[in-house]
């Protein structure tokens, strides 16, 4: 069965350093997305990317974050100076189309030290 | 504003009874409805999503029922198995691709 992977699961990175988080989504879907999940709290929507650019954005998705298709597999996040706050689960998902099923990654844990 | 949430935080029933986990929402124009199940340490997995011109779908064991005059929604899971045992979430879009979602109920099933 077609999977959405996430690499690394764990990255640990010092206040300030940038990081890259990267996702393969399943190949024939259009959507990207990137969630996050602040440890005991609900998942958040980031941005939405579809066409090879950001189709929406949250209001947490600031100039801090930024997010890329570099080739026709992957799907990456990357924060800038990262704040003790940026600690988190984050999650890439796909979708075939808009206001369909997505499909979840298992997550990257971002701790942030 | 939007607000997704749910009636409580923890259900526990036993195993072969049925379940029903409750969602409500404030955005009426919300048209899109969608519920997932967090196991610990994995990320959501899909169930089953409704669309605003429906008010019932079914699933395999799962139905979901979505009331747009009150704003809820509800997942039914028929014949509950300790492997149903995760935290559940409702989520909506309405006219966008953000889903919204809720904070979740933790479902336990006891054998």
């Amino acid at each position: 069965e077609p999977e959405v992977t996430q690499t690394p699961s764990h990255q640990v990175t010092q206040m300030g350093q940038e990081v890259i988080l990267r996702c393969v989504p399943i190949s024939n879907h259009l959507y990207f997305y990137w969630y996050r999940q602040i440890l005991g709290q609900k998942v958040e929507f980031l941005v939405s990317f579809y066409n090879n650019e950001i189709s929406e954005k949250s209001e947490i998705f600031d100039d801090q974050f930024s997010v890329e298709r570099p080739d026709g597999s992957n799907f990456t996040l990357k924060i800038r100076s990262t704040k003790l706050e940026d600690s988190a689960m984050y999650f890439c998902a796909s979708s075939m189309a808009r206001n369909a099923e997505a499909f979840f990654g298992q997550g990257t844990r971002l701790t942030v030290v | 504003g939007e607000n997704v949430g749910l009636h409580l935080p923890t259900l526990s029933v036993q195993e072969g009874d049925n379940s029903i986990i409750n969602c409500a929402y404030s955005n009426s124009a919300s048209d899109y409805f969608i519920w997932y199940k967090q196991e610990s340490g994995k990320g959501p997995q899909f169930i089953i999503d409704i669309r605003s011109n429906m008010d019932k779908r079914q699933g395999q064991r799962v139905t979901v029922l979505l009331n747009k005059t009150v704003k809820h929604l509800s997942l039914q899971i028929a014949a509950t198995q300790p492997g149903d045992s995760a935290v559940y979430f409702c989520g909506h879009a309405g006219g966008s691709e953000k889903l919204v979602f809720g904070k979740g109920t933790k479902l336990t099933v006891n054998p």
